[in-house]
């Protein structure tokens, strides 16, 4: 039982450069998660979602794009990318079935230069 | 709308002394109450989870938090720690009626010394 895989693990961007941050769940849970973590901070929410088909905004969404074809797959789109999106990204999936305790995988560190 | 104070962004304590982890949350209902542990490049793993019924709970690697409403208060503690507890510990409220979700605090770094 693999739980939660992101690939990468690192990345260097350019500006304007666009990448997909991908994130895989084994667990079937419905819900999944995108966040963002900057140094000595928590995670904010960029995006989440609820099941297949269905994603919604977090905290801060303005520069990504997400989607949800399948359960086990949501991947995290950059379009152009900037330097205030050098972070580490961490993905998470839930369920009601867990009491929506969060799965994190081991998390995707880019830098944009 | 929910939040989550820590108010420790970073402590020190040596290895076999006791800890305590602060952590105040704002929440409207019933809240679920989290604290997560992330190690050095990982991501977050649980470590306790108070959703109802008793009030102090106990987690993996001999931890426990108790809930006390009154003071909106969740705080951590461990009666020994060792040197492999130093990482960062987050506390999380969840929201449990919108799709799962939770807002983190801003974690506190643990630093153990020998």
């Amino acid at each position: 039982n693999a739980g939660v895989t992101q690939t990468p693990k690192f990345r260097i961007l350019k500006i304007g450069q666009s990448m997909t941050l991908q994130c895989t769940q084994d667990m079937n849970h419905n819900y999944m998660y995108w966040y963002r973590q900057d140094p000595g901070m928590g995670l904010k929410l960029i995006y989440y979602s609820v099941g297949a088909g269905i994603t919604d905004k977090g905290e801060v969404p303005n520069g990504y794009n997400v989607s949800r074809s399948t359960t086990e797959d949501f991947p995290l789109r950059l379009e152009l990318a900037a330097p205030s999106q050098t972070s580490v990204y961490f993905c998470a999936s839930s369920s009601t079935g867990t009491g929506n305790i969060q799965y994190f995988g081991a998390g995707t560190r880019l830098s944009v230069l | 709308a929910q939040s989550v104070t820590q108010p420790d962004i970073h402590i020190t304590v040596s290895e076999g002394a006791s800890l305590e982890l602060r952590c105040n949350y704002s929440y409207g209902a019933t809240p679920y109450l989290f604290w997560y542990v992330q190690s050095p490049g990982q991501g977050l793993q649980l470590l306790l989870k108070y959703f109802s019924g008793d009030t102090l709970v106990q987690g993996i690697k001999g931890f426990e938090a108790e809930f006390k409403r009154s003071q909106s208060s969740f705080n951590l503690r461990k009666p020994s720690v060792h040197w492999s507890d130093a990482a960062e510990y987050f506390c999380a409220v969840g929201d449990n009626t919108n799709a799962g979700k939770s807002t983190f605090g801003d974690g506190t770094t643990l630093t153990v010394k020998p």
